[in-house]
């Protein structure tokens, strides 16, 4: 079935360094892609989609470009700041049908520093 | 416009007892899904909701879990008896119905714990 394989956590790094987390995933047809957010004791908050192939999402700094060719979904910033320390996670989304259910990666942490 | 409220948010019980979480989507989305995310894991679906029809169950543990949304707007997810195993946060979530790229919205999800 399909799958979303992220890599491993926690990330941390210092306020103003670039970050990029790996998300890669399995398919048989054409999904969306999403990067969610869960910050300390909030709850789950959509931060970029991509709906096709080569298609880049992008909010808050964050950018996510969907690659077909290497089924992947890069999440990246250019100058993390501490207020984006949470846990990330990479989802797909079959397009066949409205309404199919996130397939969500085990989610990485990512912890910044002043 | 008022998110996705679930309550409770926190619950601890016994294992063996029985426990029920409640969730109110947000007023219009159709589609409901419940997930349960194990510590340290990403959600995973429970059940989709169109309504009050039960469109996909495949993942829900039936032999212990049941879910109802008898009015197609709040439901209910119920465990009975729960297992030491089923600790998690269960969350909620709720969409528009018809359109591919309709958004999910997230509850804060109920964290339970069974001792």
């Amino acid at each position: 079935g399909d799958s979303v394989t992220q890599m491993e956590g926690p990330v941390t790094l210092s306020e103003e360094a670039f970050l990029t987390i790996n998300c890669t995933y399995t398919a048989t047809g054409y999904p969306s892609l999403f990067w969610y957010v869960q910050y300390p004791g909030e709850g789950l908050q959509l931060l970029l989609k991509a709906t096709k192939a080569d298609d880049k999402g992008s909010n808050k700094g964050f950018e996510a470009t969907y690659r077909k060719e290497t089924t992947s979904f890069h999440l990246e910033k250019g100058s993390v700041q501490v207020s984006d320390s949470a846990v990330y996670f990479c989802a797909l989304r079959d397009r066949n049908q409205a309404g199919t259910a996130l397939i969500f990666g085990k989610g990485t942490t990512l912890s910044v520093s002043s | 416009e008022a998110g996705v409220v679930q309550s409770p948010r926190y619950k601890i019980i016994e294992k063996k007892q029985p426990v029920a979480f409640w969730c109110n989507p947000i007023s219009g989305h159709n589609t409901l899904y419940w997930y349960r995310q194990n510590l340290g894991q990403g959600p995973e679906l429970l059940i989709r909701y169109e309504n009050e029809e039960a469109v996909d169950d495949s993942q829900l543990p039936k032999d212990r879990f049941s879910a109802e949304r008898l009015k197609g707007v709040d439901s209910t997810l119920k465990i009975q008896p729960a297992e030491l195993g089923d600790s998690a946060v269960y969350l909620c979530a709720s969409s528009r119905t018809g359109n591919v790229d309709n958004e999910q919205f997230f509850g804060p999800g109920t964290r339970l714990t069974v001792l």
